[in-house]
């Protein structure tokens, strides 16, 4: 069973659309969560951390449910520059060994 | 963003050369991590450096073979690679807080696209 599992999608929505990713991990202990965004032949980037009690920045909602072992990402009002693969990231709780989803394709179009 | 930086940016070789990828930190971390990420595939862990040390080879053919002088600097060793091994090579690094036993989030480089011809 892989670490971290993800839906690769892709989800195609319109601009202005709220869409929802899930993301589930295998290892019970894991103790921090991300995620990132990587575009087209770019690299990751932090996109937020996702805390226990839930975190929002802007647009973006970020939530993790211990108990069913899955982080969410809420994206409301979807913009074209939204388009991106999104990866759920879980860090294991022993050092260094941060495990990648294979990321969730966003197509944002007009 | 120059946080990471690594290079050469892009690079072509053939499978019987010797290159090596340079990769630069400027955060003060004292973890850094050398990733694979082929077309389609989720990033793949090769290496990972605390403290200079190395504390990870993720089964990786010893074609590859990292270097860490210090905590900002990594280098990924090239030679006698194959055409399977093309890919973007990802240098990330984090800070390690080992009273509270924990890893802050990674921050990457823009990576090397490397293609073995």
């Amino acid at each position: 069973r892989k670490e971290v599992e993800q839906d690769p999608g892709p989800f195609n929505v319109p601009e202005g659309a709220t869409v929802a990713f899930n993301c589930t991990y295998s290892n019970s202990a894991s103790q921090s969560f991300f995620w990132y965004r990587q575009d087209c032949r770019k690299e990751p980037k932090l996109l937020m951390s996702v805390y226990s009690s839930g975190n929002e920045d802007g647009r973006f909602t970020a939530q993790l449910n211990r108990a069913s072992q899955y982080i969410s990402l809420l994206i409301r009002d979807s913009k074209l520059s939204d388009s991106a693969t999104y990866l759920c990231v879980v860090n294991a709780g022993n050092f260094n060994k941060f495990y990648f989803g294979s990321g969730t394709k966003l197509n944002v179009k007009p | 963003e120059t946080g990471v930086t690594q290079t050469p940016r892009h690079l072509v070789m053939g499978m019987t050369n010797k290159k090596s990828l340079k990769c630069e930190q400027h955060l003060g971390h004292n973890a850094m991590y050398w990733y694979k990420q082929s077309a389609k595939k989720p990033l793949e862990l090769m290496f990972v450096y605390n403290f200079k040390e190395q504390t990870e080879n993720n089964s990786v053919p010893s074609r590859f073979s990292p270097e860490c002088p210090n905590s900002s600097h990594l280098f990924l060793h090239l030679h006698t690679l194959q055409p399977e091994d093309s890919a973007l090579y990802l240098c990330a690094s984090s800070q390690e807080d080992l009273a509270a036993f924990s890893t802050d989030t990674q921050y990457f480089g823009p990576g090397t696209r490397l293609t073995v011809l």
